[in-house]
């Protein structure tokens, strides 16, 4: 199946400063990427939709200075995390569609990237 | 507002029996409903899934039931497996545009 890789897998940071994450798919081109956020034991909420080439859609609730959203290439989101705070500590999850099968529905999640912020 | 709801919460299935996870939408817009399956410490992977057209579809020994009428739908795995031990989200989508998930069964299949 596709494959779609987060990166880093996992981050601890100091309170105050920016940590970002990359969301790649690495053998299918996707137009569209989602980004979530899943607390523990708990559902994924959609923060944003990612749309190649264009600026993202942001979920109401969810701050688009705080968490910088850009998706520069048909294979490329990257999530950025700015000015993290300990509350900001989430595990993120991307998912991706394939552009030449959009039809099908099918989302391929990455592997997640815990965020922990000290 | 939840835009589906999922139950039970947690579930414990001996080997061999039959888990049964539910889940219930309102929004009549929805016309995709995938079931993904998540370990612990990784992203969801997608299961099965269906489209309101079908009543039911199986894939091996995972079955989704649909009730249009009812706007449920669940998911069904026979002979379930030690191996089956994870997290299930079902979720809803409009036209492939959003994906909203439920909030998750914990399942354990005890040996």
């Amino acid at each position: 199946g596709a494959v779609v890789s987060q990166h880093p897998s996992w981050v601890i940071c100091k309170s105050g400063t920016s940590v970002k994450i990359e969301c790649r798919s690495l053998d299918f081109q996707a137009t569209t990427m989602f980004w979530y956020r899943q607390f523990p034991k708990q559902s994924l909420m959609l923060m944003a939709t990612s749309n190649e080439g264009s600026k993202a859609t942001y979920e109401q609730g969810v701050e688009k200075d705080k968490f910088l959203i850009n998706h520069a290439s048909l294979t490329l989101s990257t999530l950025t995390v700015t000015s993290a705070h300990p509350e900001d500590s989430s595990f993120y999850i991307c998912s991706a569609r394939d552009v030449q099968a959009a039809n099908t529905g099918e989302l391929f999640f990455g592997e997640g990237s815990r965020l922990t912020v000290l | 507002q939840q835009q589906v709801k999922q139950s039970p919460q947690s579930l414990i299935v001996q080997k061999g029996g039959i888990s049964i996870i539910n889940c219930a939408y309102e929004n009549t817009a929805f016309d995709y409903f995938p079931w993904y399956q998540q370990f612990p410490g990784k992203g969801p992977a997608l299961l099965i899934a269906i489209r309101p057209d079908v009543s039911e579809k199986k894939e091996g020994r995972f079955t989704i039931s649909f009730n249009k009428s009812a706007k449920q739908f669940s998911l069904h795995i026979m002979d379930s497996q030690p191996g089956d031990s994870a997290t299930y989200f079902c979720a809803a989508s409009p036209n492939f545009n959003k994906f909203y998930f439920g909030s998750g069964t914990k399942l354990n299949v005890k040996p």
